[in-house]
């Protein structure tokens, strides 16, 4: 069936580099592409969306990219921070009157100081 | 503001018993949803409603049941637990017409059965 996933499970890296986080999507008909942040016992946490009809997207500190024609989306975070450490899920709108998301596995970011 | 509470946090059942999981939103959001997540995985959607009244199927429903009489309340009810219902809930919130994927999400209610 359809479904967002990610590259890797997990990704380790030092204090102040940037991090990339990756995803693939399958369905060419998703609206929105979201992604979430989810601190340890906590729910998640909504970072940045970008609509299919865009490439690229920046917030504060973060950065998502759309390549729609190998359906890959990533989140570019710079100057990563101990306070980055998290999982990170992206997620797809299935246009469902945006409620109802469709979340990959997620990628647990490690920042070491 | 609150936001989204979940209660309770912890739950642990016995294989056949019921129980209902409660959420409450303040922030009249129209939009509410009920999300699992277990080890490893994303977060899979079991139901949602776009308005008092009215509620929709997500990925994984069955075994669960909702209702929404109130814009504020969406509870998730369990009729009969099973082991596979183990996991971690959340439910989630959204206004109408704010960013199609931005759900405000509760802290989550972590179901054990037995």
């Amino acid at each position: 069936g359809e479904s967002v996933g990610l590259h890797l499970p997990t990704l380790s890296v030092q204090e102040g580099d940037n991090s990339i986080i990756n995803c693939a999507y399958s369905n060419s008909a998703s609206d929105y592409f979201i992604w979430y942040k989810q601190e340890s016992g906590k729910g998640p946490q909504f970072i940045i969306d970008i609509r299919s009809n865009m490439d690229k997207r920046q917030g504060q500190r973060v950065t998502v990219l759309l390549n729609k024609t190998v359906k890959h989306l990533s989140l570019q975070i710079a100057a990563t921070q101990p306070g980055d450490s998290a999982v990170y899920f992206c997620a797809e709108n299935m246009g469902q009157a945006g409620t109802a998301l469709i979340f990959g596995k997620g990628t647990t970011l490690s920042v070491s100081s | 503001n609150a936001g989204v509470t979940q209660t309770p946090k912890f739950q642990v059942l016995k294989t056949g018993q019921s129980m209902t999981l409660q959420c409450a939103q303040d922030m009249n959001h129209e939009y509410m949803s009920w999300y699992r997540q277990d080890p490893g995985m994303g977060l899979r959607l079991i139901h949602y409603s776009v308005g008092a009244g009215i509620t929709d199927q997500g990925e994984v429903p069955n075994g669960y049941n909702v209702s929404r009489s109130t814009t504020e309340d969406f509870p998730l009810r369990l009729l009969s637990a099973a082991p596979s219902q183990t996991s971690v809930y959340f439910c989630a919130s959204s206004r109408q017409g704010g960013a199609p994927g931005e759900l405000f999400f509760g802290e989550g209610s972590r179901l054990t059965v037995l």
